[in-house]
């Protein structure tokens, strides 16, 4: 089955850091969406990426799909503490049912 | 708008007793989706209604779990008899038919002793 991976599990930055999180599907997707997930909260969606080489940017963060749309990104410029949590991506080939990464963890020490 | 609505918020129970879970999707949101997800992984889709017809159900636990949607409108999934392995958040979510962002609920945690 469609399988989509995240990198790295896990990361730790002092505040004003950059962070970047990489998504990796094993099929073609149609598109890829982002999700944060607060601690203790339920995941909130933040962007869908739909074209091959699309370029997003909401103030801090920037999010890329890959040319082959295998592959997706986010960073956070000047990482701030409000970053806090887990940035899921979520990916679906055609219409099927979007699978979700496993997460990256941010962390964010002021 | 009012968003996702799930009850109860936390659940106790013990191995081989039976649990529900409800949800109250946005207000003309035809799609529900019921997601397992265990403490460090995202969320595992268990199933998927647009209206009152499951669209996906090919990870739902068929001897354990059930799911339904009988008005189009909420969902209550149901796991009988629990195991250990099934503590987890079980998160609701509903789209609209013509949007792609999924909306989730609080979630309902359920620990399992």
């Amino acid at each position: 089955g469609q399988q989509v991976m995240q990198i790295p599990q896990y990361q730790h930055v002092q505040e004003g850091e950059d962070f970047t999180t990489y998504c990796n599907s094993s099929t073609t997707l149609s598109n890829i969406q982002w999700y944060k997930q607060r601690p203790g909260g339920h995941p909130v969606f933040l962007i869908q990426l739909v074209k091959s080489g699309e370029v997003k940017k909401q103030k801090r963060l920037t999010f890329q799909f890959g040319e082959a749309k295998k592959n997706s990104s986010l960073h956070i410029t000047a990482t701030q503490t409000t970053d806090v949590g887990t940035y899921f991506c979520a990916g679906a080939p055609g219409y099927s049912t979007l699978t979700f990464g496993k997460g990256t963890m941010l962390l964010v020490s002021p | 708008e009012a968003g996702v609505a799930q009850s109860p918020r936390y659940k106790i129970i013990e191995k081989r007793q039976s649990v529900a879970f409800w949800c109250n999707p946005i207000s003309g949101h035809a799609t529900l989706y019921w997601y397992q997800q265990i403490l460090g992984q995202g969320p595992k889709l268990l199933i998927q209604f647009q209206n009152n017809g499951v669209v996906d159900d090919s990870q739902l636990p068929k001897d354990r779990f059930s799911a339904e949607r009988l008005k189009g409108v909420d969902s209550t999934l149901k796991i009988q008899p629990a195991k250990l392995e099934d503590s987890a958040v079980y998160l609701c979510a509903s789209r609209p038919i013509k949007g792609e962002k999924l909306f989730f609920g609080s979630g309902t945690q359920l620990s399992v002793l």
